[in-house]
């Protein structure tokens, strides 16, 4: 029973590039969350999407960033543009049901290290 | 909104001794309290989690928490810690009555067992 899958688990761009972080919830999961760690910091919200809906998206930065959870495939995190400061951990988390029950257990994913040069 | 507040950016502990880790939260709505450990560059997994009925939860690895409504807490202990405890811990909240949204994180505590 695979867990949260994210690929890739470090990525290296240089400064204006785009970066593209994939996450393939566990298998039952409809709902997917995006959280960033900075260094020395904790997590932070970013983005809670179901398939094809953006439900709370008030942890996203304003610009270059965007985040989709399509019918088909696995969720992407867009960062267009990068800047020095988005380097970065990335977690996708997953869980069964959005809120209520057992079901809202979130589970985490390894995490996609994003160091921009 | 909620906040989570981890006292505690570091604790060095000797191996064998016992170790409680200080997390204390706010929120104007019910909350579930999750505490999660990160090893160095891996991803978080779950240790413990409260949603309702007993206040005294066990976890994974020998971990327990307690949740204490009145003080708005949620402390990690465990009776005895080895080397390989050694990560980072993090307290989490998560609404409780509806609505979308994720959890909310403490800064972390560095839990750091010296032998």
């Amino acid at each position: 029973n695979a867990g949260v899958m994210q690929n890739p688990r470090h990525l290296v761009r240089r400064r204006g590039q785009e970066a593209r972080l994939r996450c393939s919830p566990m298998k039952g999961h409809s709902h997917v969350y995006w959280y960033r760690q900075l260094p020395e910091e904790g997590l932070k919200f970013m983005v809670y999407l179901q398939k094809e809906n953006i439900i709370d998206e008030s942890g996203m930065p304003k610009e270059r960033f965007s985040a989709e959870f399509p019918k088909e495939g696995p969720s992407i995190l867009r960062i267009q543009q990068v800047v020095r400061g988005d380097s970065a951990a990335y977690f996708c988390a997953s869980s069964q049901t959005g809120t209520g029950g057992s079901g809202n257990t979130i589970y985490f994913g390894e995490g996609s290290w994003l160091t921009v040069v | 909104a909620q906040s989570v507040t981890q006292l505690d950016s570091q604790v060095p502990v000797f191996e064998e001794a016992p170790v409680e880790l200080r997390c204390n939260y706010s929120s104007s709505v019910s909350v579930y309290l999750f505490w999660y450990v990160q090893y160095p560059n891996q991803g978080l997994q779950l240790l413990l989690k409260y949603l309702s009925g007993s206040t005294l939860v066990k976890g994974i690895n020998g971990f327990e928490a307690e949740f204490n409504k009145s003080q708005t807490s949620f402390h990690l202990r465990k009776p005895s810690v080895h080397i390989s405890d050694t990560a980072e811990y993090f307290c989490a909240v998560r609404n409780s009555g509806g609505g979308a949204d994720g959890l909310t994180f403490g800064k972390g505590t560095h839990l750091i067992i010296q032998p």
